[in-house]
Formats: structure tokens, C-alpha cells, sequence
């Protein structure tokens, strides 16, 4: 079984520039994930799909992130414009449906640093 | 608010040896999940461990097992013969009823040959 995939893996930018990570899911997972990861810190939840709709949007800096998940499946986290402090491994999860205690999926993780 | 608690920054184990990971939780919620993953420096992070809260049986995963202390709201990750591939970032994780996970900000574990 495939899993969760992301990309790119590594992307260096300029402050003000923008840049949009992709994330296809585990094939029949309806919910997907968008966690932001500092390092030396937890992954802090970005944003919650649930089949293609927002279910917790609610630390999502949406004055610069913003994030679609088109048709359920794959979806898109874009960053504009980029600030120094949004260099951090954005990673992208998965599961079957939210809670019943379902497994998470993580993706490796797309690495961004903002020079 | 769910909080987690990882109040080990930084751990060291000998190889073969056994090593137990704290965490600390606060909910006021009957019903919920916990969870250990693994991150390797990979990056990709890994289910370790499991446990719902209505069990009172400690779950275990070969040479992981966990401490479930409810009253104490403490979730404690025991790694026994320890070896080299566990050297990795440990975070706890809390899964509430509305569905958000919360991680904790993770002990880096290392083992030592």
C-alpha cells in the first residue's frame, strides 16, 4: 500500500516569495492533515480536511497560508508571502476518518527554509 | 484546552538496556486515545504505540509498552533491550473527541553502543 506522499522534499526561498507544497493521501483516506513542524517543537495542526471540506482551519495564518484539498484527495498548502519564521518541516497526514482512536499516516515531510 | 506534556527534552540509553519516556496530559474528557510515534531522522514520523483510554489494560508492542496512569493523566512509553534503529525524536500524542490530535514537543532518544 502506497503511502502518504508530499512534495517537493526541500525548497529554500526568499522572504516574500511564495511556495505551495502538494500532498496525495492514502488511497481512501478521507481525512487529511497539514501540520507545520519548527524545529525542536511538536507538529502543530495547520489545517483538517474532511473529505474536501475544512473541519479546523483555526490556527492557519490566513493572512499568508492558505489550503484546498479539490475533489478529496489530493490537496495543496501554499505559503504567500514567506517570512523567516515559516522556515519548518510542513508535513502532510492521513487517516481513514477522524477519531475512533484511527492512526495517523505522516508523509516524509517537504522542508522549507526562507532565507 | 487538551495539553501535552513531554518533560524530558533529551534521553540516552545504553544498547540492550531499557529506558521509559514521560508524558503528561490534561483533559477534562472521559474518552479519548494515546498515542507514541517515532521520528527518525528521516523525518517521517511512525505509529509506535496505542492506547484508548477507556482500557485499563496497558498496551503493549513487542519490546514497547506503555504506562497508562488515567487518574494521574499520565501516559509513560517503556522501551525494553533497547537497540541502535530507536534512536529517533519520541512524541506523545492526545486524540480528543472532536477529532484534533495534539502532539507534545518530543523527547530525542539516543542509543548508545
Amino acid at each position: 500500500e502506497a503511502g502518504v506522499a508530499q512534495s517537493p522534499r526541500y525548497k529554500i526561498i526568499e522572504k516574500r516569495q511564495s511556495v505551495a507544497f502538494w500532498c496525495n493521501p492514502i488511497s481512501g483516506h478521507a481525512t487529511l492533515y497539514w501540520y507545520q513542524q519548527i524545529l525542536g517543537q511538536g507538529p502543530k495542526l495547520l489545517i483538517q480536511f474532511q473529505n474536501n471540506g475544512v473541519v479546523d482551519d483555526s490556527q492557519l495564518p490566513k493572512d499568508r497560508f492558505s489550503a484546498e484539498r479539490l475533489k478529496g484527495v489530493d490537496s495543496t498548502l501554499k505559503i504567500q508571502p514567506a517570512k523567516l519564521e515559516d522556515s519548518a518541516v510542513y508535513l502532510c497526514a492521513s487517516s481513514f476518518r477522524p477519531g475512533t482512536g484511527n492512526t495517523i499516516y505522516f508523509g516524509e515531510g517537504s522542508w522549507l527554509t526562507v532565507v | 484546552a487538551q495539553t501535552v506534556t513531554q518533560s524530558q527534552p533529551e534521553m540516552s540509553v545504553q544498547e540492550a538496556e531499557t529506558v521509559t519516556l514521560s508524558c503528561t496530559y490534561d483533559t477534562s474528557e472521559s474518552n479519548y486515545y494515546l498515542f507514541w510515534y517515532k521520528q527518525p531522522p528521516s523525518r517521517q514520523m511512525i505509529l509506535v504505540i496505542r492506547q484508548e483510554a477507556y482500557k485499563q489494560q496497558n498496551a503493549t508492542e513487542n519490546r514497547f509498552s506503555v504506562n497508562f496512569q488515567k487518574a494521574a493523566k499520565s501516559f509513560s512509553l517503556k522501551i525494553s533491550d533497547s537497540q541502535l534503529g530507536d534512536t529517533a525524536m519520541y512524541f506523545c500524542a492526545f486524540l480528543s473527541g472532536t477529532y484534533k490530535y495534539i502532539f507534545g514537543t518530543g523527547t530525542r532518544l539516543k542509543v548508545l553502543a
